[in-house]
């Protein structure tokens, strides 16, 4: 059964410290998302990977960056931690290809305080 | 440019009845269309997809999706909706002539009541 596993399924961190939420996916697919989710926002994407070492802003990449080593592996890290960063943060992965479905991991409540 | 619409916040149905959950879509290419399911507290599980061929796609847990080019949606459908399918459902796009990046729309929460 494939998989993509998310470090913690829930995280409070303060304001101003780094947080790391990690990613990894056993199925060797090619890319790799960050999505957070907001009501009434739906998904909205972080960052995107394509291939180790590589990456794409996506729409709302301010006050993150990601990092992206091992092909299995795709981390989010918030610089520096905000309260308008709590939400739930969605790590997918798929193939290449625009005819790909993506998976999903179960997703990490973050609370930032 | 690709995008997508989900017209409803939320959808609410008698279990029994037969439910349609609404996509429309715009994109310059061909469209590849997807529908995903979340449930409370979970990430998004895949549902279905249209590539090309037949337009009725059928899918996971008696799901089905009707491709309509010329209306450019692509509806979700089940016949007869369970108290279980109560769940968040998202339709995503790719743009065959563009970005292998899918969008996905806001998301519609359907609610089956018993």
């Amino acid at each position: 059964d494939v998989k993509v596993t998310q470090s913690s399924r829930y995280l409070v961190k303060r304001t101003g410290e780094k947080v790391f939420l990690e990613c990894v996916q056993d199925m060797d697919h090619e890319n790799m998302f960050w999505y957070r989710q907001d009501p009434g926002l739906g998904l909205r994407l972080i960052y995107f990977s394509y291939d180790v070492k590589m990456k794409e802003k996506g729409d709302i990449p301010e006050g993150y960056s990601v990092s992206r080593e091992k092909k299995e592996r795709f981390s989010l890290i918030l610089e520096s931690a905000s309260t308008n960063q709590t939400s739930m943060y969605l790590c997918a992965s798929s193939l290449q290809g625009q005819n790909t479905e993506a998976f999903f991991g179960q997703g990490t409540r973050l609370t930032v305080v | 440019a690709q995008s997508v619409a989900q017209p409803e916040d939320q959808v609410n149905v008698a279990e029994g009845n037969p439910l349609t959950v609404k996509c429309t879509y715009s994109v310059s290419g061909n469209p590849y269309l997807f529908w995903y399911v979340q449930y409370p507290n979970r990430g998004l599980q895949f549902l279905l997809k249209y590539i090309t061929g037949d337009n009725l796609v059928k899918g996971s847990y008696g799901f089905e999706a009707e491709f309509n080019k010329s209306q450019t949606s692509f509806h979700l459908k089940k016949p007869s909706a369970l108290v279980s399918d109560s769940a968040l459902y998202f339709c995503a796009v790719r743009d065959g002539g563009g970005s292998y990046i899918p969008t996905f729309g806001r998301g519609t929460s359907l609610i089956v009541h018993p």
